[in-house]
């Protein structure tokens, strides 16, 4: 199985809301990402998660609060949204390098949510 | 800072063409490179990984080649088909987890 799920699909919420966004995998995978995709735009990185540890924070917003409960599982916690903050919010996943200064293996992405801020 | 640059932007062929997508990286210090297809409002779809002591991969009609010193990528579609419509992005790694993607290129392939 080399499926990463997110929920919800869509998601419009107005900027006094407090939603998250959930991922998982069951690839067995310990490195998660965030990542943030405007139209017409490539993916940028926001967050990356190795061995449920906080590894990267790409100077996100603190609107935007990450968290990983467990291996399989990532959320956004998301509060007081801007409308610009409306994108593609796509979850990866992949596993770490065996030793450390090497590069991970393939990422794999999952569907992403379609957020509108209002 | 690490720039990716993909070129060209957009790209229209007749079915059957064999194409080439261009990638430009402006620091050879990577780990490795993928490449990914996107269909409009979709996630990615992870195509090829070459690591950084490599030069190629290939899979089915779909072949990478990966030149550092040059800061270049190359993805070669033979026999194109209308079900390769979609755009395709190259994402380099310049850290362990730390990935940057290219501009994109967006494909129609023309029945």
């Amino acid at each position: 199985d080399t499926e990463v799920t997110q929920t919800p699909k869509h998601l419009v919420m107005g900027m006094t809301n407090k939603k998250s966004l959930k991922c998982e995998q069951h690839m067995g995978h310990r490195a998660m990402y965030w990542y943030k995709q405007k139209a017409k735009k490539p993916p940028e990185l926001m967050f990356v998660y190795s061995y449920e540890k906080l590894s990267i924070n790409e100077s996100v917003p603190s609107r935007f609060s990450p968290e990983c409960p467990n291996s399989s599982l990532l959320n956004l916690h998301l509060h007081a949204l801007q409308p610009e903050d409306s994108a593609l919010y796509l979850c990866a996943s992949s596993q770490p390098p065996l030793t450390s200064g090497r590069s991970t293996d393939t990422q794999y992405f999952g569907p992403g949510t379609r957020l509108t801020v209002l | 800072k690490q720039e990716v640059t993909q070129i060209p932007a957009a790209l229209s062929v007749p079915e059957g063409e064999n194409l080439v997508l261009n990638c430009s990286f402006t620091d050879s210090a990577i780990y490795n490179l993928q490449w990914f297809r996107q269909d409009p409002g979709k996630g990615l779809t992870s195509l090829l990984l070459i690591q950084s002591s490599q030069r190629e991969q290939t899979s089915g009609r779909l072949n990478a080649s990966l030149d550092k010193s040059s800061g270049r990528s190359t993805l070669y579609i033979a026999a194109s088909q209308p079900g390769d419509s979609a755009t395709y992005l190259c994402a380099v790694a310049s850290g362990t987890y730390k990935y940057i993607f290219g501009t994109g290129t967006r494909l129609k392939v023309l029945a």
